[in-house]
């Protein structure tokens, strides 16, 4: 059973840095299109960027409110995914989850593995 | 004006049919989006649920029933998430998105209340 488990989160304060981790296991990312998802408090979803498949070119696509505080990167040798977040804010507070696939169905490669998340809360 | 925009809450009864509507800016052709349906229940990361572009063209994801499936109002420029035969466990909110000027968009999510 594939398994992602994100950590880094916790209390930040604003202006701070943060970088969360994604592990897997039984998956690799580098073969997987992965994505990083934040979702607020009692609120939505909100897709942050992701990166390619190592095959695809490893391309990495940001959504644009975040793409100039927001560094996704991976380390094919320890199969983990990074977020580096910098000059937090308290609006960044959010459950930050990865999520990706290593399947092509024919039309692309949905979010088919979750990790549980991990809480960003930044705050003064 | 949001991209996508979905309904906050929907209640139906154990039993019938639920259909979440998720309706996209008028600027842009539903029939031109391939739709994604996430499902997510309280404390768990969103599931997905499916895909659908057209009656030709649609995936469902792994294990999920067929009780599950996806039509479009052309009229409404929307897309459809229509389970039949609910029960209890289909509470939770539901999401749909769509790859969008070079991103994934989210809807803002429908919370399906089963009573």
């Amino acid at each position: 059973e594939v398994h992602l488990v994100e950590s880094g989160g916790g209390l930040v304060t604003p202006g701070g840095s943060l970088r969360l981790s994604c592990a897997a296991s039984r998956f690799s990312l580098s073969n997987a299109w992965m994505n990083w998802v934040r979702q607020t408090p009692g609120k939505g979803l909100e897709w942050i960027g992701r990166i390619k498949s190592k095959p695809d070119g490893g391309t990495i696509d940001y959504a644009a409110p975040v793409k100039d505080r927001f560094t996704i990167s991976r380390d094919d040798s320890e199969n983990m995914l990074f977020l580096q977040i910098n000059s937090l804010r308290t609006d960044d507070t959010a459950v930050y989850y990865c999520c990706g696939s290593d399947f092509y169905d024919g039309s692309g490669y949905n979010f088919d593995y979750w990790g549980q998340g991990t809480l960003v809360t930044v705050s003064s | 004006q949001a991209v996508l925009t979905q309904p906050s809450s929907l209640s139906a009864s154990p039993g019938a049919s639920a259909s979440l509507i998720c309706t996209l800016r008028s600027d842009i052709n539903v029939g031109s989006y391939r739709i994604h349906w996430y499902q997510q229940k309280p404390g768990s990361p969103p599931q997905f649920i499916l895909k659908s572009r057209s009656v030709s063209d649609k995936q469902p994801g792994s294990g999920v029933p067929s009780r599950f499936s996806e039509s479009k109002d052309v009229s409404a420029n929307a897309g459809i998430l229509v389970i039949s035969g609910l029960q209890s466990e289909d509470e939770g909110d539901y999401y749909c998105m769509v790859w969008h000027s070079s991103a994934w968009v989210f809807g803002g999510g429908t919370k399906l209340t089963v009573l």
